[in-house]
């Protein structure tokens, strides 16, 4: 049992490329979610998705977009990639959004240069 | 104001020691309680969590919420190296992911 899969695990982009971070759970989770750490920050949410062809924006959805066609992928991707947005990236997955805990991947780390 | 403090220590320990972490939060809605360890370059890991007040034990680690003074904690007894990590709590509403985090504690535990 993988549990969440992310990848890839390290990324470096130039200002401006556009990539995408994968995120994978097989635990026929419905509630899955992607969050950025920053330090002294926190876990702070991007956009999350209650089920397939379903989501939403989160606290800091700026320059992310997300999409949901099945019930175990959920990737996020950047358009047009800013400085600002160097990060670790965490995607989480928990069995409905009845606030119970949410189980996280190992994430990825972003750098934009 | 954040919705949830976390004192960021570092904390340093020496082994065998008993570790308290504590946030205190603002929002009254919250009513599922987690603590999470996060090692160097992993993921959140889920420690324990507890559903409204109460107390919470498992093994060497105790997880008490006070929601009268908005204010969690965990404890770990008899601390050990492998404990050094990042404790992160993290609290949410009933029927709503809307999870909040603190900023995390680095806890290390000197053998």
């Amino acid at each position: 049992n993988a549990g969440v899969t992310q990848t890839p695990k390290f990324q470096v982009l130039k200002t401006g490329q556009s990539m995408t971070l994968q995120c994978a759970q097989d635990m026929n989770h419905e509630y899955m979610s992607w969050y950025r750490q920053d330090p002294g920050m926190g876990l702070r949410l991007i956009h999350y998705s209650v089920g397939a062809g379903i989501t939403d924006q989160g606290e800091v959805p700026n320059g992310y977009n997300v999409s949901r066609s099945t019930t175990e992928d959920f990737p996020l991707r950047l358009l047009s990639a800013a400085p600002s947005q160097t990060s670790v990236y965490f995607c989480a997955s928990s069995p409905d959004r009845s606030g119970q805990p949410q189980h996280f991947g190992d994430g990825t780390r972003l750098s934009i240069l | 104001q954040k919705e949830v403090e976390q004192d960021p220590g570092p904390l340093s320990v020496p082994e065998g020691a008993i570790v308290s972490l504590n946030c205190t939060y603002s929002n009254s809605a919250f009513q599922y309680f987690m603590w999470y360890r996060q090692y160097s370059r992993k993921g959140p890991e889920l420690l324990m969590y507890t559903y409204s007040s109460g107390n919470k034990e498992d093994g060497r680690f105790t997880a008490q919420v006070d929601k009268s003074s908005k204010y969690i904690s965990l404890f770990i007894r008899d601390s050990q190296p492998s404990d050094s990590a990042t404790y992160l709590c993290a609290m949410s509403p009933y029927n709503n992911n809307d999870m909040r985090f603190g900023a995390g504690t680095r806890l290390t535990v000197k053998p």
